[in-house]
């Protein structure tokens, strides 16, 4: 089956600008997750979805970042007034439940850059 | 909050060999779990393998295992017969239940022909 897909692959921006990123999870899942990736660096959580509802928001890095998933599937990264520190690979994962701990299968990513 | 280390920036291998990394990681939970990931230059994140912290024994997944030191707080991946296609970061990660996961910094592994 499918797996996790993200779009647009790659996207680049001027600062101000408004961008949002795409997650589409595996079908079923029920947990979806937002991390953000610098650089050389590990991925770091955003944003965490249990269904429709943000269960978890505690790494959104300011009001300037905000999430959407309306029907519980497609999820939506909506980033306003774009700053250079923005520019990172921004990575979506899915997982069957939050019940109980399972895997987490992620996107290729979309990488945006801000200049 | 939970911290995860790892404290080999790079790393190489030759081909054929073992290789192992390093993890540790810092919490005061007692149900956990623990992940290696790899990622290509193809920026897809690939599960290796994961290991729940209430389980003694070491998970294992065809030529990668892992040495699990609950006592330690301590994770290391072991990969035997190393092949080019390892070649990618590889990045520790530690999750609680209900809760996100947490990434270190990454290990940039070189399989070397």
């Amino acid at each position: 089956g499918a797996g996790v897909s993200q779009t647009p692959s790659n996207k680049v921006t001027e600062k101000g600008k408004y961008v949002e990123l795409r997650c589409d999870p595996i079908s079923g899942h029920t947990a979806l997750y937002w991390y953000r990736q610098s650089l050389g660096q590990g991925p770091e959580f955003l944003i965490y979805f249990q269904g429709t509802g943000a269960a978890d928001d505690s790494g959104l890095p300011n009001d300037r970042f905000f999430a959407v998933r309306p029907e519980g599937s497609v999820s939506t990264l909506k980033i306003q007034r774009t700053e250079r520190g923005d520019s990172a690979v921004y990575l979506c994962a899915s997982s069957p439940t939050s019940g109980r701990v399972e895997t987490q299968y992620f996107g290729p990513g979309t990488r945006l850059l801000v200049l | 909050a939970q911290t995860v280390t790892q404290s080999q920036p790079e790393m190489s291998v030759q081909e054929a060999e073992t290789v192992t990394l390093s993890c540790t990681y810092d919490t005061s939970e007692n149900n956990y779990y623990l992940f290696w990931y790899k990622q290509p230059p193809s920026r897809q994140m690939i599960l290796v393998i994961r290991q729940e912290a209430y389980k003694q024994q070491n998970a294992t997944e065809n030529r990668f295992s892992v040495n699990f030191q609950k006592a330690a707080k301590s994770f290391s991946l072991k990969i035997s017969d190393s092949q080019l296609g390892d070649t990618a970061m590889y990045f520790c990660a530690f999750m609680k239940p209900h809760g996100d996961m947490r990434f270190g910094a990454g290990t940039r592994l070189t399989v070397k022909p």
